[in-house]
């Protein structure tokens, strides 16, 4: 089974409208923690925001927001106020064992964002 | 730039030939990670190190790769005898651990084409 399943291979939104970028998970650990990664073309993955499975209030960094729901399993990244330069890849990532354990960082297949003027 | 490099940027081979790759990490970064990433596909964990000591490998680790952090600071990652399956991004990261696992920075990646 897949542990980070992103439904959207790409997505349009209009310049300073929000989206939402869909991303659900799959484990049995309960501690572990959630990521969002931005790839421009450069290539460089940039760190967007940081959930942890503990956390009681969702984390949100900027423009960023991620909506978590932890019975659905699901951690959805809310971009508010889309600009050009958030047409990228945008991947959704998972480290399970957040205590002392594996150091993986497990990754979805992406979604493509294209900001349209 | 303080970032986190990688060198070369781009190499074309030809299957069976040997390739190294490099990375500098951030300078104060005690963990290095290496990914795979494929066309389509978001990257895939390969192996990571704490100073010197290579503490994971995932089985995508076969017996042509190989990585190394000799003194701690930069890391290399051969593959020989290169495949065309082989072809692929290999990204780079590191982090700064002390107790908490920290955000991980990547460099831009090293786009590895095999003829």
């Amino acid at each position: 089974a897949q542990k980070i399943t992103q439904t959207q291979p790409g997505m349009f939104v209009q310049e300073k409208e929000a989206v939402t970028l869909d991303c659900t998970y799959d484990t049995s650990d309960p501690s572990y923690g959630l990521f969002w990664y931005k790839q421009p073309s450069s290539g460089e993955m940039i760190f967007l925001i940081y959930q942890g499975s503990y956390d009681q209030q969702n984390a949100t960094e900027g423009r960023y927001s991620l909506n978590f729901q932890k019975a659905r399993k699901s951690a959805n990244l809310v971009i508010s106020a889309s600009q050009l330069g958030d047409s990228a890849m945008y991947f959704c990532a998972m480290r399970e064992g957040m205590q002392g354990g594996s150091e993986k960082l497990v990754f979805g297949k992406g979604t493509k964002l294209t900001v349209n003027p | 730039d303080t970032g986190v490099s990688q060198d070369p940027r781009h190499k074309i081979t030809k299957r069976g030939q040997n390739v190294t790759f490099r990375c500098d990490p951030i300078s104060e970064h005690n963990r290095l990670y290496w990914y795979r990433q494929t066309l389509g596909q978001g990257p895939e964990f390969l192996t990571y190190f704490q100073n010197e000591a290579q503490l994971e490998k995932s089985r995508l680790l076969s017996d042509r790769f190989s990585a190394e952090r000799p003194k701690g600071s930069f890391s290399t990652l051969e593959i020989q005898r290169t495949e065309q399956g082989d072809s692929a991004m290999y990204l780079c990261a590191s982090s700064f651990f002390s107790g908490n696992t920290g955000e991980l920075f990547f460099g831009e990646g090293s786009r590895l084409t095999v003829l």
